[in-house]
């Protein structure tokens, strides 16, 4: 399995806020990366698809790159609607996801 | 519109089995590859499970020789087979699509809540 390490575990942002959450790879994984948004009491949503291209419908105001194994998310502008939690998934091989990132 | 409608989770003793169903609509599940992915209460996502468009299956090694993904093709529906249920098996359960064999999941259920408990 592939380990996927994420941080920071959690982190508190205004609104307004420029916001990065980074995801390293335990090993090489091209650009197979994914990043997930789960709000309270729901199921995740994709985002960001092959480290870099935003999932349809998504605002312009995530994305994401990549250097080596090191990937990293971005909001531009932090909005209301953007508290919650933040997965990074590898789907180079059989999935697996890093810990979460809580944005509060 | 694509759906996931999973169903079947519910309260089960350790040892026990139980059978989730996960319903699609707006997409032919056979020509897609469909998951289930699980999330322990309070914790993050595990992969569990994957049927590919062939019929092909992997496991995570945590639920291997207990757990079974199977598809009914007339149904459009997907199921796991939960055996031997362990208390570490408690969590939400989450049937979740790709429309490629690059596990991007672009669309999910809501969830089912399988809880191992004497």
């Amino acid at each position: 399995d592939i380990q996927m390490t994420q941080s920071p575990s959690s982190l508190s942002a205004s609104i307004g806020d420029r916001v990065t959450i980074t995801c390293r790879a335990g090993q090489i994984i091209s650009n197979y990366l994914n990043w997930y948004q789960q709000r309270a009491g729901q199921a995740p949503k994709l985002l960001i698809y092959g480290a870099f291209s935003l999932h349809s419908g998504v605002p312009s105001r995530f994305s994401g790159s990549a250097s080596g194994t090191d990937f990293t998310l971005t909001i531009s502008s932090l909005q209301p609607e953007d508290f919650a939690t933040y997965y990074c998934q590898q789907a180079y091989t059989h999935p697996s996801f890093g810990g979460g990132t809580k944005v509060e | 519109e694509v759906l996931l409608v999973e169903s079947g989770g519910g309260l089960v003793q350790p040892g026990g089995s139980l059978r989730l169903s996960c319903a699609a609509s707006g997409f032919i599940v056979s020509d897609n590859y469909i998951s289930w992915v699980r999330q322990a209460p309070g914790k993050g996502l595990e992969w569990v499970s994957i049927i590919y468009s062939g019929g092909t299956t992997f496991y995570a090694d945590s639920v291997k020789g207990r757990f079974s993904i199977s598809r009914d093709d007339s149904k459009n529906t997907v199921y796991l087979q939960m055996n031997s249920l362990r208390v570490e098996d408690t969590a939400v359960y989450f049937c979740v699509r790709a429309p490629t064999i690059t596990t991007n999941y672009d669309y999910w259920g809501q969830g089912t809540l399988v809880t191992v408990s004497s």
